[in-house]
């Protein structure tokens, strides 16, 4: 078992760019969450697919969307990016109902 | 809302030494308690969960935590530590009723010294 992937692991980009991370969760899972980890802090919700719909968002712009596949794998999407948004993304996956997320090692974005 | 509280951003603690990471929580309903590991340049991995029963929990790697509901905390704690145990923990909480997302505390550095 791969355990939850993600891709790319490193990324650079610039401000006002698009950026997609994508994510593939562990074996037998079906939700897969992502939460944004800056530099010093702890992770922060950013939102949770299920089915293919986003079941729940934290407290982000509308400017991080994502997706989810039927294969349960997913996309982050950041439109317009600004210096802030360099961070550590990191991707769980778990199965519905599961108390237990999955953590992959996590995509992290340099925006200059 | 629910929030996490990790008192210490840093603790230093020479090996084979004791060491506690202290975190307080604040909710207004249950919840379930978890810490996660992050060794550099790594994810996130789950060191040890409190979900019911027993107030003390451990992990593989001789840490423990006891959660303690009248004082809303739940300290992780280890008799012994090794130069491997250097890393970041991370305390967690979810809701029980069924809301995926989890709070995390800003994180504890525990540095090894030799």
């Amino acid at each position: 078992d791969a355990g939850v992937t993600q891709s790319p692991t490193h990324l650079i980009k610039t401000r006002g760019q698009q950026v997609t991370l994508r994510c593939s969760p562990k074996s037998g899972h079906d939700t897969v969450s992502w939460y944004q980890q800056a530099l010093g802090q702890g992770p922060q919700f950013i939102f949770q697919y299920y089915e293919e719909e986003e079941r729940q968002r934290g407290n982000f712009p509308d400017r991080f969307s994502g997706h989810q596949f039927p294969n349960y794998s997913s996309e982050l999407n950041v439109n317009a990016l600004l210096l802030g948004d360099s961070a550590l993304y990191l991707c769980a996956s778990s199965s519905d109902g599961g108390t237990e997320q999955f953590f992959g090692p996590g995509t992290r974005l340099t925006v200059l | 809302a629910q929030s996490v509280t990790q008192l210490d951003s840093q603790v230093p603690v020479f090996e084979e030494a004791p060491v506690e990471l202290r975190c307080n929580y604040s909710s207004s309903v249950s919840v379930y308690l978890f810490w996660y590991v992050q060794y550099p340049n790594q994810g996130l991995q789950l060191l040890l969960k409190y979900l019911s029963g027993s107030t003390l929990v451990e992990s593989i790697n001789g840490f423990e935590a006891e959660f303690n509901k009248s004082q809303t905390s739940f300290h992780l704690r280890k008799p012994s530590v090794h130069i491997s145990d250097t890393a970041e923990y991370f305390c967690a909480v979810i809701k029980q009723d069924r809301d995926d997302k989890i709070i995390f505390g800003k994180g504890t550095r525990l540095h090894i010294l030799p």
